[in-house]
């Protein structure tokens, strides 16, 4: 499966900064996903990550506060934006390739916001 | 995709089985069964997969019954190192299956020594 490899592994960053999470993938894929995990809580998906056009984002998730960057198949970024507590999280980046075989995620991205 | 229901917790002893249900009965004939697992601060391991038939690969077994209304994840010599959350998900994996695994709560299994 690839090796997928999540930069940075935690960070703790004052409220109203903006923060930008990379995922990096050994191999070209086609999905790349976002997910969010709160503290106690499970997984949910923010969003999928397109190559060469905008993110589709899942209810209760928008652009203007979880900009997503595509330029290639190996390749994606996630912001945070204007960070408040409750964004407090675990952020997690998937793949799937090709459609329909399981996802591989990475190990996360341990976000504190003071 | 349909909704799964595992128990919140169970505990096992190192080295005997370890055997994880999920009920999932609303499951739909083009859904698979997938798990996976949650070691603490690290990302989902995915485990094992399966439609109807059971599944076996070097880190577990899935049994999925006939009726394919439940299913369940066997560890066959658990260790401490499986201490972790066990997640059942159902997905389609064609084009008609969302994009998002729904990982539920899930099972906190404790592996006692």
């Amino acid at each position: 499966s690839a090796v997928i490899s999540q930069k940075p592994s935690r960070d703790i960053c004052q409220r109203g900064t903006s923060l930008t999470i990379q995922c990096q993938v050994d191999s070209q894929v086609t999905m790349m996903f976002w997910y969010r995990q709160q503290p106690g809580q499970s997984l949910t998906l923010i969003a999928t990550a397109n190559q060469g056009s905008e993110a589709t984002y899942e209810s209760g998730f928008v652009i203007d506060k979880f900009p997503i960057s595509r330029p290639n198949l190996t390749f994606s970024t996630l912001t945070v934006s204007n960070m408040s507590p409750e964004d407090s999280s675990i952020y997690l980046c998937s793949v799937e390739e090709p459609r329909g075989q399981p996802q591989h995620f990475g190990d996360g991205t341990r976000l504190s916001i003071l | 995709d349909a909704k799964t229901t595992q128990p919140t917790s169970m505990d096992c002893a190192e080295g005997r089985a370890a055997n994880l249900p999920c009920n999932h009965s609303t499951i739909s004939g083009n859904e698979y069964v997938y798990w996976y697992r949650q070691i603490h601060s690290q990302g989902p391991q995915y485990i094992i997969h399966g439609l109807k038939n059971n599944e076996t690969n070097e880190m577990a077994s899935l049994i999925i019954t006939e009726d394919r209304k439940s299913s369940t994840l066997i560890l066959p010599h658990a260790t401490l190192r499986d201490t972790a959350v066990y997640y059942c998900i159902v997905r389609a994996r064609d084009q008609t299956g969302a994009n998002n695994l729904f990982f539920g709560t899930g099972t906190r299994l404790t592996v006692i020594p």
